[in-house]
């Protein structure tokens, strides 16, 4: 089935670094685009960044551009998330999901939502 | 960037009851509008994508509707596994973004 799985979780303390990954299965993953989404404990949803099939194109959230880093490995079916400078506002639940259908221009990226989910990995960005 | 506000942040219903959320985008976002629900502990479920277009699985009691700046959720007799928070995103521009949510409490 289709199915989206993230690890790479942890505790770790402000200004540390942490990669996340995401690993893929049941579908054509190097077809779609992908995205990861946080929610910090208590609080609503909040983008993070997205990135295209081909990992040509990718986009971020003002609260993270320039400390993350999205990528993917086509042949390894994962999805990446590099994250440097960690604060403690990056304190969330991370989760993948994948994307509908994926535009992306020079400059921006549109879709038509995010139909599958992993259960997402907790940070904890303390002292 | 574009800001998404929903209304209400919460709201108390009976089962049976018809319930309406609104969202609204801070600028015309054509129809790239999805609906999430969320239930505690679980990851969000994609319910409506391109503003009125039901996802796979979805019960037809959902109902998406609206364009440009002011769109609508509507269940139409809510069932007891429907008592959820729901969220707006716009899928238009990066920075994506989502509405702050709405929580649908048991009356």
């Amino acid at each position: 089935q289709v199915q989206l799985v993230e690890s790479g979780g942890g505790v770790v303390q402000p200004g540390r670094s942490l990669r996340l990954s995401c690993a893929a299965s049941g579908f054509a993953f190097s077809s779609y685009g992908m995205h990861w989404v946080r929610q910090a404990p208590g609080k609503g949803l909040e983008w993070v960044a997205v990135i295209s099939n081909d990992g040509t194109n990718k986009y971020y959230a003002d609260s993270v551009k320039g400390r993350f880093t999205i990528s993917r490995d086509n042949s390894k079916n994962t999805l990446y998330l590099q994250m440097n400078s960690l604060r403690a506002e990056d304190t969330a639940v991370y989760s993948c999901a994948k994307d509908l259908g994926l535009y992306c221009t020079r400059t921006s990226c549109s879709s038509y939502g995010m139909d599958v989910w992993g259960q997402g990995t907790t940070v904890t960005v303390s002292s | 960037d574009i800001q998404m506000t929903q209304s209400p942040s919460s709201l108390s219903a009976s089962a049976g009851d018809r319930v309406t959320i609104t969202c609204r985008a801070s600028q015309s976002i054509s129809n790239y509008l999805n609906w999430y629900q969320q239930k505690p502990g679980r990851a969000p479920k994609l319910m409506i994508y391109a503003a009125s277009s039901l996802q796979s699985g979805v019960p037809s009691r959902f109902r998406g509707s609206g364009s440009g700046t002011t769109f609508t959720l509507t269940i139409s007799s809510l069932q007891p596994e429907d008592f959820a928070t729901y969220y707006c995103q716009q899928s238009y521009i990066t920075p994506q973004t989502f509405g702050q949510g709405t929580k649908v409490e048991i009356k």
